[in-house]
């Protein structure tokens, strides 16, 4: 599986577009990009899943580069309630074991 | 809610002591995983099946963890001589294998409390 690094904080206040980005040097051909949120004492929940260029969903975008070497989570015109933490999965979508890091904990400010 | 379920939500027990939970994935879902997560951490992938075959298991998972899904349906993860090392969150996440997605969906997890 494919090693991701992320930032480890990042913070941000109510209406603005956070983009959070991820590395993923080592990625292969057949990984696909996934990303997760998670608030305190849930289970992490699925937000977007991307192969390349760019995918867009009712809650977020994602933006994959050519080379696919990173990837950036956008969300647009942030509120309070995603303040939560976000993990960067890389891995092939029928392999069984998935690697989440330490993610990057998002702090959306009044 | 995601349609997964685990049981028992919280659950304390003394250092010694097996304990075991239960999770109950989204029905048609053949894919079962196992996580553990304390806090601060990410969630360390454990143990995952296909249907009611265990097809991975994580070297981190000491002999004392066993994880069974006898029908291909709930699944159970127990632990024996319990440690204090062992307090964590367990979650539980199931998918549909063979499609394109990576999708786990999870339930709201086990929290145990050694002491």
């Amino acid at each position: 599986l494919a090693k991701t690094t992320q930032p480890i904080s990042m913070d941000s206040y109510e209406g603005q577009e956070v983009n959070i980005t991820c590395s993923h040097n080592n990625i292969a051909t057949n990984d696909y990009i996934t990303w997760y949120q998670q608030f305190p004492s849930q289970g992490p929940r699925f937000i977007i899943q991307g192969y390349k260029t760019k995918v867009t969903n009712e809650v977020a975008s994602l933006f994959i580069p050519a080379d696919r070497k990173s990837s950036t989570l956008s969300l647009p015109r942030v509120s309070l309630s995603d303040t939560a933490v976000y993990y960067c999965l890389v891995g092939d979508t029928n392999a069984g074991k998935s690697t989440f890091g330490d993610g990057t904990t998002l702090t959306v400010k009044p | 809610d995601t349609g997964v379920s685990q049981d028992p939500r919280h659950k304390i027990t003394k250092r010694g002591q097996n304990v075991t939970f239960r999770c109950d994935p989204i029905s048609e879902h053949n894919r079962l995983y196992w996580y553990r997560q304390t806090l601060g951490q990410g969630p360390e992938f454990l143990t995952y099946f296909q249907n009611e075959a265990q097809l991975e298991k994580s070297r981190l998972l000491s002999d004392r963890f066993s994880a069974e899904r006898p029908k291909g349906s709930f699944s159970t993860l127990e632990i024996q001589r319990t440690e204090q090392g062992d307090s964590a969150m367990y979650l539980c996440a199931s998918s549909l294998a063979g499609g394109r997605s990576y999708e786990q969906y999870f339930g709201p997890g086990t929290r145990l409390t050694v002491t």
